[in-house]
């Protein structure tokens, strides 16, 4: 089955830094990616819609300034949370979204500690 | 607008109990509907899927059907194991966006 990565695993930063996480499709290819983010006990709440070559969608009340997405490839999206504070320390997934039929493809997430 | 309503848990079975977690959905067009499951510090996995009405997804004992008429997709399984302890989610995907919403989540226990 199609694989998605995701890099780092986890993180531990200082309030203040900013931080890169990679989302890779690692056996297909992704015109779309999906960035969301879990609190502890919660559903998924999509961030942004990343298209391969072109800007990112972001949802509504997330701020494009700090959570800035990149999607350099078809197998490649990266999301920097810029300026990270404690309150940005969350479990973030990514997906991908297959060029063929309907189905998502998860990452297995990063977990970022904003101290 | 899209929408995903699942049965409020915790739910805490004993190991061999049928399992029942409702999903019920509203949507704009014809979506794919899925199940997917979380495990505690991972992302998630695709349980099983249906893409049109009356269409049964099945996967590891599981099993769920796209009933239009009651815009539902109920997730079963007939005898529960410890080890399908876990975060299940309820998703709907219209094919033309991609996009997916999700339900709330139900944690499941499964005690021996």
């Amino acid at each position: 089955g199609a694989v998605v990565s995701q890099h780092p695993s986890w993180v531990i930063c200082k309030s203040g830094t900013s931080v890169k996480i990679e989302c890779r499709s690692l056996d297909f290819q992704a015109t779309t990616m999906f960035w969301y983010r879990q609190f502890p006990k919660q559903s998924l709440m999509l961030m942004a819609t990343s298209n391969e070559g072109s800007k990112a969608t972001y949802e509504q009340g997330v701020e494009k300034d700090k959570f800035l997405i990149n999607h350099a490839s078809l197998t490649l999206s990266t999301l920097t949370v810029t300026s990270a504070h404690p309150e940005d320390s969350s479990f973030y997934i990514c997906s991908a979204h297959s060029l063929t039929g309907d189905e998502q493809f998860f990452g297995p997430g990063t977990r970022l500690t904003v101290l | 607008g899209n929408s995903v309503t699942q049965m409020e848990g915790p739910v805490t079975l004993s190991e061999e109990a049928f399992l029942t977690i409702n999903c019920t959905y509203t949507a704009t067009g014809y979506p794919s509907l899925f199940w997917y499951v979380q495990y505690p510090g991972e992302g998630l996995q695709l349980l099983l899927k249906a893409t049109k009405a009356d269409d049964k997804g099945s996967n590891k004992g599981f099993e769920a059907t796209y009933r239009k008429e009651t815009t539902s997709f109920h997730l079963e399984k007939g005898s529960v194991q410890v080890s399908d302890s876990a975060v299940y989610f309820c998703a709907l995907t219209l094919t033309n966006a991609g996009k997916s919403t999700f339900g709330d989540g139900t944690t499941l226990t499964v005690k021996p």
